[in-house]
């Protein structure tokens, strides 16, 4: 079955780059995505990219695609503490308006230290 | 707009007790989803809905929860009897799936239940 990978943590000094890391299983995955939750709260999509796409930016984020490894990464600059969260990778199965299925990663905590 | 909205947001049973979830998703949204996030983990779906009809229900432990989306708006995914392995995070979620769109997830704050 399909699988995605995260590390657990991640820390980083206010100010600093964070990027965090996430490998799949799935090579028909067509939508991969990165979501943020803060405590208490529900999950927030930050962003998503294509999978014939290597890269997209956001403002300060910066997805990074490698379809042949399998591997998705998420740069967000110039870190804040606004930034603190758990960060959900995510990959969808399919395509086409019937393609639904989510299936995300444990998450990686993004801790910044003032 | 109003986003996903759930309640109770917190609820504390003890096990066998029976126990609800009540979810409205944003309005026009055709598709609605219950997922369920255990500690540490990753949100799993549980059911899907597109109008009225539970279309994958695959995940869904049948022997003791049950879902239902009456007139294709508001859902209610109940529990009985409660487990212990029951505490988690449900969590709702939403979209507008129709040919040509993104088809975008949008989550609700979820329940946090805690079965003691």
């Amino acid at each position: 079955g399909e699988d995605v990978e995260q590390s657990l943590f991640l820390s980083v000094r206010e100010g600093d780059s964070s990027v965090i890391n996430c490998t799949y299983t799935d090579s028909s995955s067509t939508y991969l995505y990165w979501y943020k939750q803060e405590p208490g709260a529900g999950l927030q999509l930050l962003t998503y990219i294509f999978s014939n796409m290597d890269m997209k930016q956001d403002q300060r984020l910066t997805v990074l695609l490698n379809k042949k490894d399998k591997h998705l990464s998420l740069r967000i600059a110039d870190t804040q503490t606004g930034d603190s969260a758990i960060y959900f990778c995510a990959e969808k199965e399919g395509a086409g308006a019937g393609s639904y299925q989510l299936t995300f990663g444990k998450g990686t905590k993004l801790s910044v230290i003032p | 707009e109003a986003g996903v909205v759930q309640s109770p947001r917190y609820k504390i049973i003890e096990k066998k007790q029976p126990v609800a979830f009540w979810c409205n998703p944003i309005s026009g949204h055709n598709t609605l989803y219950w997922y369920r996030q255990n500690l540490g983990q990753g949100p799993e779906l549980l059911i899907r809905y597109e109008n009225e009809e539970a279309v994958d229900d695959s995940q869904l432990p049948k022997d003791r929860f049950s879902a239902e989306r009456l007139k294709g708006v508001d859902s209610t995914l109940k529990i009985q009897p409660a487990e212990l392995g029951d505490s988690a995070v449900y969590l709702c979620a939403s979209s507008l799936v129709a040919r040509g769109t993104y088809n975008e997830q949008f989550f609700g704050p979820g329940t946090r239940l805690t079965v003691l």
